[in-house]
């Protein structure tokens, strides 16, 4: 229940090409769902958050889709660059709690 | 920008050895936690505080882990006796919280090495 499921593990995607990277959850009491950007040897940086009002958010090349009724959410990487190239972290919480990550993804974004 | 920093960047320790790992959460803002990454793997949460005191704590935080703030400004984890497995990367990480917004911003980690 209190899990989030991540895929894939590992992206290569040409430059310029969208990158796309999936989750799923089951705890229909979280309604907070950020994304991590995270480089080797770094802490988790936020990218972008969606809250289960929407469907949809865009914040630059970055925008994140959810279905609420399928309870899946989704990171979208517009023109991807090779500067995206890092792991990405979807999570989830309830407000105020805890973040429960994915397993996380590893983008390649070949010149 | 304000960030979240924590001290040291590196601790290595020998099993057994009390270890304390240091944070400055972002000075508005009111919930704390601390998380840990395993070399590969995904980010674990550990424990909340808010109101100088704990609101959550995970099974990995058991009696040899402990929190505290000790002024205005500083977080810190105690791990008393610490074991070969609680080698990982720790973060620190803090929220406004309620009506500031949930967001928790991270900060750069300790790496814990335990020989």
């Amino acid at each position: 229940q209190q899990q989030v499921k991540q895929s894939p593990q590992s992206l290569i995607v040409q430059k310029g090409g969208i990158s796309i990277i999936n989750c799923a959850y089951e705890n229909t009491a979280f309604d907070y769902f950020p994304w991590y950007q995270q480089f080797p040897g770094k802490g988790p940086a936020l990218l972008i958050a969606i809250r289960p009002d929407v469907s949809e958010k865009k914040e630059g090349r970055f925008t994140i889709s959810f279905n609420k009724s399928a309870k899946q959410f989704s990171l979208h990487i517009m023109d991807s660059q090779p500067g995206d190239s890092a792991t990405y972290f979807c999570a989830a919480s309830i407000p105020g709690g805890k973040l429960i990550f994915g397993q996380g993804t590893e983008l390649s974004v070949k010149p | 920008e304000p960030e979240v920093t924590q001290t040291p960047s590196h601790q290595v320790t020998q099993m057994g050895q009390e270890v304390i790992l240091r944070c400055v959460p972002i000075s508005n803002h009111l919930y704390f936690y601390w998380y840990r990454q395993i070399l590969g793997q995904k980010v674990e949460f550990l424990v909340s505080f808010y109101n100088n005191e704990i609101s959550e704590k995970s099974e990995i935080f058991d009696d040899q882990f402990s929190v505290e703030r000790p002024d205005g400004s500083n977080f810190t984890l105690k791990i008393r006796s610490t074991k070969l497995e609680d080698s990982a990367m720790y973060f620190c990480a803090s929220s406004k919280g309620l009506a500031g917004g949930y967001e928790q911003y991270f900060g750069p980690g300790t790496r814990l090495t335990v020989t």
